[in-house]
């Protein structure tokens, strides 16, 4: 049974560059979420996509945009680079939408550090 | 506001002791609580989950959810060093909006 994967691992920017992050849920998945983890923090809700639609989002700017893909791949990317994007980027993918009893499961995140 | 608020510890227990970790919450719109646990450099791997209140046990894990005082907890029975780790406290909202909290660093010292 596959689970959620990410790439890259790690990826260094520097400022004002753009980034693309890609997962691929876990099997059997339909609904993926992106959340973002500065050292030291829990991680941050950035949006969730289901049927190919940002369905939710959290508190983050415009330069943070997302696109889910047919086959429930999704990806996060990133404008305009900033210092403070620096951190861990976590996607995770639960099955179905409209309940608050899915879990979501983490792909091992990628790691973007922004000079 | 949807808050969910976690002691950052560090806590410290011996091998062989009960660690307990709680959290509470501010929105009582919170439907399910889930406990992740994060090594360092690495994702938060899914602990348990809670919808109801009262305790749910899984082998070493205990989590009990109290919706009324709004808080949920986790206890780690014969903790190990291998429980060593971030253990990070969610609650979950309509249509699997999760919020976090900062997590709670748990040492368990041979």
């Amino acid at each position: 049974d596959a689970g959620v994967t990410q790439s890259p691992t790690h990826l260094i920017k520097t400022r004002g560059q753009q980034v693309t992050l890609r997962c691929s849920p876990k099997s059997g998945h339909d609904t993926v979420s992106w959340y973002q983890q500065a050292l030291g923090q829990g991680p941050q809700f950035i949006f969730q996509y289901y049927e190919e639609e940002e369905r939710q989002r959290g508190n983050f700017p415009d330069r943070f945009s997302g696109h889910q893909f047919p086959n429930y791949s999704s990806e996060l990317n990133v404008n305009a680079l900033l210092l403070g994007d620096s951190a861990l980027y976590l996607c995770a993918s639960s099955f179905g939408l409209g309940g608050a009893t899915d879990t979501q499961y983490f792909g091992p995140g990628t790691r973007l550090t922004v000079l | 506001q949807k808050e969910v608020e976690q002691n950052s510890g560090p806590l410290s227990v011996p091998e062989g002791a009960i660690a307990s970790l709680n959290c509470t919450y501010s929105d009582r719109g919170s439907q399910s609580f889930f406990w992740y646990r994060q090594y360092s450099g690495k994702s938060p791997e899914l602990i348990m989950s809670i919808y109801s209140n009262g305790d749910k046990e899984d082998g070493r894990f205990t989590a009990q959810l109290n919706k009324a005082s709004q808080y949920v907890s986790l206890l780690i029975r014969d903790s190990q060093p291998s429980d060593s780790a971030t253990y990070l406290c969610a609650g979950g909202y309509n249509n699997n909006d999760m919020r976090f909290g900062a997590g709670t660093r748990l040492t368990v010292k041979p």
